[in-house]
């Protein structure tokens, strides 16, 4: 039972453009968010992340939204780069607990 | 200030044969993790230790072991290796009550 979802394995945008990460959720007792990123043979490196009493959190080119009621969550980057392309990890936390739980990655290429 | 590293990089096994990983942090962190990631995965929990002297299972602990030797180390123990753990295992540190994780750069292992 996978408890945080990334349904879209690849994404492909255009160099400049917005694109746009989604990541679901199932678990209510979920209280913060992070995104990581990962480029092949190294390790994942933390990139930006929003605590469940927010609904957005905003560093440089990267904005993360949080949807609580549609258990949803977003990462937006803005203007797309080429040396953004990397496997984007969405990753959550439970209230109290020291467990991350993973989702299973979008891989995103942005094409100059 | 090296950050968490992993030896060794990469490790061929035979069907049964045991090996230690080796992780070590210099970031005086209290808590360490070890994760595994297979293709089209996400990375999945095998075990940590919120501090010296206590491990705890995570999501996948069958077949390892663990030791915290120090703060700074914290070992994973393969006994008897299976081509089931063919993965790429992560380790990972960070403070306590800290949310976000900072990883190594991995340690792809075969098993043949």
């Amino acid at each position: 039972d996978q408890q945080v979802k990334q349904n879209s394995p690849s994404l492909s945008v255009q160099e400049g453009r917005i694109s746009i990460l989604n990541c679901d959720y199932t678990n209510s007792m979920f209280d913060y968010f992070l995104w990581y990123k990962k480029y092949p043979a190294e390790g994942p490196t933390f990139l930006i992340s929003i605590s469940s009493i927010k609904d957005k959190n905003e560093d440089g080119r990267f904005t993360v939204f949080l949807n609580k009621s549609a258990k949803h969550l977003s990462l937006h980057i803005v203007p797309s780069q080429p040396g953004d392309s990397a496997v984007y990890f969405c990753a959550a936390r439970g209230a109290g607990s020291y467990q991350l739980t993973f989702g299973k990655g979008t891989k995103l290429s942005v094409i100059p | 200030n090296a950050g968490v590293t992993q030896t060794p990089k990469f490790q061929v096994l035979k069907t049964g044969q045991s090996m230690t990983l080796q992780c070590a942090q210099d970031m005086n962190h209290n808590s360490m993790y070890w994760y595994r990631q297979d293709p089209g995965m996400g990375l999945r929990l095998i075990y940590y230790s919120v501090s010296e002297g206590t491990t705890d299972k995570g999501e996948v602990p069958n077949g390892y072991n663990v030791s915290r030797l120090n703060k700074r180390e914290f070992s994973l123990r393969l006994e008897s290796a299976a081509p089931s753990q063919t993965s790429v295992y992560f380790c990972a540190s960070n403070r306590a009550y800290q949310e976000t994780q900072y990883f190594g750069p991995g340690t792809r292992l075969l098993v043949l």
